[in-house]
């Protein structure tokens, strides 16, 4: 059974630390990953990763796809109060099967 | 431009009651996607339209029905709702399948009695 998972589930930070999301993944046909970060409603699209395209960075935000070890992390650098969300890991896992993991829910404290 | 819009972003219902979550998105796109998210679970993806005409089953299609009405509108029905059912439901569209990244409507928190 395809699955994702996302640790830590929830994570406490003071503004100006670094953290680090990981998301792992065991699908039987992997196309992409993809995070995305939820506020109070609908989630928003960060970075989609492929085997073309393991590495983005935008701003204080970086991710990298590891495919050897089936997995991707997400880093937040100097985090502010306004990154406090829940951060969704998602794998295309075939034509339009996506398998999204329970999240990590980020609060930093100011 | 408005995105993805959903209607209502509140709703209670009574056990069999029937219902239908409207969705339509401005941005052109030929995919949508009808998802629910329940604590715990992450995003599942209930229905979807890869193009205007044609409609699919996700993961969690049982107890629900969708029309793709035009290329902007997809809407999902609750036939005769069930306590199993209250969750957020999420509305989504892409430009070119799925490939492509998907933009999330604001969402629909359906309780049922």
């Amino acid at each position: 059974e395809d699955k994702v998972v996302q640790s830590p589930l929830s994570l406490v930070v003071h503004e100006g630390d670094t953290v680090t999301l990981n998301c792992s993944y065991e699908v039987t046909n992997f196309r992409s990953l993809l995070w995305y970060k939820q506020e109070k409603k609908a989630p928003t699209f960060l970075f989609m990763l492929t085997s073309s395209g393991i590495e983005k960075k935008s701003g204080r935000l970086s991710s990298i796809l590891d495919k050897k070890e089936l997995s991707s992390i997400l880093n937040i650098t100097a985090t502010q109060t306004g990154d406090s969300a829940i951060y969704l890991c998602a794998v295309e896992a075939g034509t339009y099967k996506y398998i999204f993991g329970t999240g990590t829910r980020l609060k930093v404290l100011a | 431009n408005a995105g993805v819009t959903q209607t209502p972003k509140f709703q209670v219902l009574k056990t069999g009651q029937s219902m239908t979550l409207q969705c339509a998105q401005d941005m052109n796109h030929n995919s949508m996607y009808w998802y629910r998210q329940d604590p715990g679970m992450g995003l599942r993806l209930i229905y979807y339209s890869a193009s205007e005409g044609t409609t699919d089953k996700g993961e969690v299609p049982n107890g629900y029905n969708v029309s793709r009405l035009n290329k902007r509108e997809f809407s999902l029905r609750l036939e005769s709702a069930a306590p199993s059912q209250t969750s957020v439901y999420f509305c989504a569209s892409s430009d070119w399948g799925s490939t492509d990244t998907q933009y999330f409507g604001p969402g629909t928190r359906l309780t049922v009695l």
